[in-house]
């Protein structure tokens, strides 16, 4: 079945430092990528996507490049923010359409000091 | 325009009670799916809904259930409440069955006693 492996942290970072967190998969067919943000006491919002090989997603200086021959999703940013500290989860979605809910990893607890 | 709403937001059961939780999507948008996010297992896939019809169910026991109306509104219910059902459940939206981006709601926070 479908899988997703990323680093759990926390990860504790510098204001202004380069971040990147790893996202592996394991998924039959071709599915769609996903970077999803959880702040604390409230729910997950999107932050970024990719359906397609070598597709890149990006937002708020967020980006991750969907690597088919890495089964890799990494999340980078060049300079963090305070702001950015909180949960981030890496997920994927079924290929074909198929209605069979997202795979989400366990979350990586990203902390910025100022 | 509203993101998806959830309600309530939190709430205290009691061991053996039951419990519904309401989720209306956002405008338009007709398929409805649940999460049950927990620290040990992370977040899990409850069930999709698409047209009043359950469409997928992840791998969870009979006592979780939900139902969609003609609205697109979302209901889940839990009976016979364990101390494990202790969560944050997310609805979600998507704009139809599958579709590859959805959109979460803020959760309701069950705590079973």
């Amino acid at each position: 079945g479908n899988s997703v492996t990323q680093m759990e942290g926390p990860v504790t970072l510098s204001e202004e430092a380069f971040l990147t967190i790893n996202c592996t998969y394991t998924a039959t067919g071709y599915p769609s990528l996903f970077w999803y943000v959880q702040y604390p006491g409230e729910g997950l919002q999107l932050l970024l996507k990719a359906t397609k090989a070598d597709d890149k997603g990006s937002n708020k200086g967020f980006e991750a490049t969907y690597r088919k021959e890495t089964t890799s999703f990494h999340l980078e940013k060049g300079s963090v923010q305070v702001s950015d500290s909180a949960v981030y989860f890496c997920a994927l979605g079924g290929s074909g359409g198929g209605a069979d809910g997202l795979t989400f990893g366990k979350g990586t607890h990203l902390i910025i000091q100022p | 325009k509203a993101g998806v709403t959830q309600t309530p937001r939190y709430l205290i059961k009691t061991r053996g009670q039951q419990v519904t939780l309401s989720c209306s999507p956002i405008s338009g948008h007709r398929s409805v799916s649940w999460y049950q996010q927990t620290p040990g297992q992370g977040l899990q896939f409850l069930f999709e809904y698409f047209s009043e019809t359950q469409r997928n169910k992840g791998n969870f026991p009979g006592r979780f259930s939900g139902r969609q109306f003609s609205n697109s509104r979302s209901e889940m219910n839990v009976s016979t409440l364990e101390l494990g059902d202790s969560a944050l459940y997310l609805c979600a939206s998507s704009l139809g069955q599958g579709a590859n981006t959805i959109y979460f709601g803020e959760g309701s926070w069950l705590t079973v006693v």
